[in-house]
């Protein structure tokens, strides 16, 4: 099981663009697995925003698809999110996650999450 | 469908039987997971596949599915099982990934 750590801002204005990073540890982002990001607004559940699979295909949330994108850096051994156009409805604690690549499926790793606020 | 379903909220008194329920057709082609969710916490894996348990998570929760209902059963519920609960699986088409609204479960 690796261990997920995300950075990044915590604080965003509104209209601008949001970057976090995912460092993997005690794992290979090379490793057969999906590389997600999953929010959680305040008091509110999960919501996945999409994933990246280590051989660089990638899926996304319908919702978010027109302003998110999710690299793999394989010399860092991290992903990363981007997502345009911040509103405050962005607001909330983004987690980055393993999810399975075979059956059974299921997220195997969460990171501890970290807080975002959009605000001017 | 791209939804998965759960009730809100659900109480059980000490020491009884719950069952929390998923909803969605994707549950026909993928076998639901199941997070508990503390407050100020990240999800935590308690059920995954047809009924698996990660180590160190209590024998008193197990999982099942019929159609396209996956349930979370409970047996023996303590204080510490209090928390929000979340369902997972595959879309029908397997390319996106859901999530039911979760289910803040009480124990009275």
């Amino acid at each position: 099981q690796v261990h997920l750590q995300e950075s990044g801002p915590g604080l965003v204005k509104p209209s601008g663009t949001l970057s976090l990073t995912c460092a993997v540890s005690g794992g290979s982002v090379s490793s057969p697995t999906w590389w997600t990001w999953v929010r959680q607004p305040p008091g509110k559940g999960l919501e996945w925003i999409g994933e990246i699979y280590h051989l660089g295909g990638t899926n996304y949330n319908p919702s978010l698809i027109s302003r998110v994108i999710i690299s793999v850096d394989k010399s860092k051994n991290q992903f990363s999110l981007r997502l345009g156009s911040m509103t405050a409805a962005d607001t909330a604690i983004y987690y980055c996650a393993s999810y399975t690549a075979t059956s059974p499926y299921f997220f195997d790793s969460w990171g501890q999450g970290t807080l975002v606020i959009v605000s001017s | 469908s791209s939804e998965l379903t759960q009730d809100p909220a659900v109480s059980v008194a000490l020491g009884h039987t719950v069952r929390i329920t998923c909803q969605g057709d994707s549950l026909r082609s993928y076998y639901a997971s199941w997070y508990q969710q503390k407050p100020g916490q990240a999800p935590v894996l308690v059920i995954y596949g047809q009924n698996n348990r990660p180590s160190g998570i209590p024998d008193r929760f197990s999982g099942s599915t019929s159609g396209n209902t996956a349930s979370l059963t409970l047996t023996g519920a303590q204080a510490e099982d209090e928390a929000d609960y979340f369902c997972n699986s595959r879309d029908s088409s397997g390319k996106l990934l859901l999530f039911g609204g979760g289910t803040k479960l009480t124990v009275l």
